[in-house]
């Protein structure tokens, strides 16, 4: 089964930038689009990149999304890090057997 | 304003039915696919099931712990979207969300993906 490896937790100081990666477990995780979600607590998750490197509108220009093909990673940046970027982030793919598979999640604290 | 709003959660024992329902608003319901996604209490996201737009006859695709048990089903004259669920599990206890493909038609595939979501429902299999 195709899965999603994300760290369990990062954190990082108020203005400074923290990047988080999703590791694809086979195949390449190019071959498919990858989204990031933000969930804060008590709140449905929103969509914060979509298509690797898109953002919604309304996602301030500090998310920033990318592909690494020799790590088989995906990264979601979040730059000049604000408290209200504290949550719970999501990585989601697809996988032709499974549909749509999501890393287990990163918890952020900005402190 | 897209909004989707889930009812139907509740507590319920292990074996019996529960019915959710998915009430959209602020878009086309007919044109668009739907999904449910579950979080299990203090776990992450599990894809559960998705039922696509009329254009391709409502089909619906289910996540393997799922399949069998669970199904989706749609009123588009009512823009509601349902998740149909039979035998339930006590590790079927989660919150349910409702969500929507960004696209006209979207057929289901790697370029799919869900927004926005509803804030979900509770559904709690217990003795």
């Amino acid at each position: 089964n195709f899965m999603l490896t994300q760290p369990h937790s990062v954190s990082e100081s108020p203005g400074k930038t923290v990047t988080i990666s999703c590791t694809g477990s086979s195949g390449s995780i190019a071959s498919n689009y990858v989204q990031w979600y933000q969930q804060r607590p008590g709140s449905a998750p929103t969509t914060v990149i979509y298509e690797d490197n898109q953002r919604p509108s309304g996602v301030p220009d500090r998310f920033s999304g990318s592909i690494d093909s020799s790590s088989n990673s995906a990264s979601l940046t979040i730059s000049g890090l604000k408290t209200e970027d504290e949550a719970d982030y999501y990585c989601q793919s697809y996988d032709s057997s499974n549909f749509w598979v999501f890393g287990g999640g990163t918890k952020l604290t900005v402190l | 304003e897209v909004q989707l709003v889930e009812s139907g959660g509740g507590l319920v024992q292990p074996g019996r039915s529960l019915r959710l329902s998915c009430t959209a608003s602020g878009f086309t319901f007919g044109d668009y696919a739907m999904s449910w996604f579950r979080q299990a209490p203090g776990k992450g996201l599990e894809w559960v099931g998705f039922i696509r737009s009329k254009a391709y006859g409502g089909t619906t695709e289910y996540a393997a712990s799922v399949k069998g048990r669970f199904t989706i089903s749609r009123d588009d004259s009512k823009s509601i979207a349902y998740l149909q669920m039979n035998s339930l599990k006590t590790e079927d206890t989660a919150v349910y969300y409702c969500t929507r493909g960004t696209e006209v038609d979207d057929y289901g595939d790697s370029r799919t993906w869900f927004d926005p979501w509803g804030q979900g429902t509770l559904v709690t299999v217990s003795s």
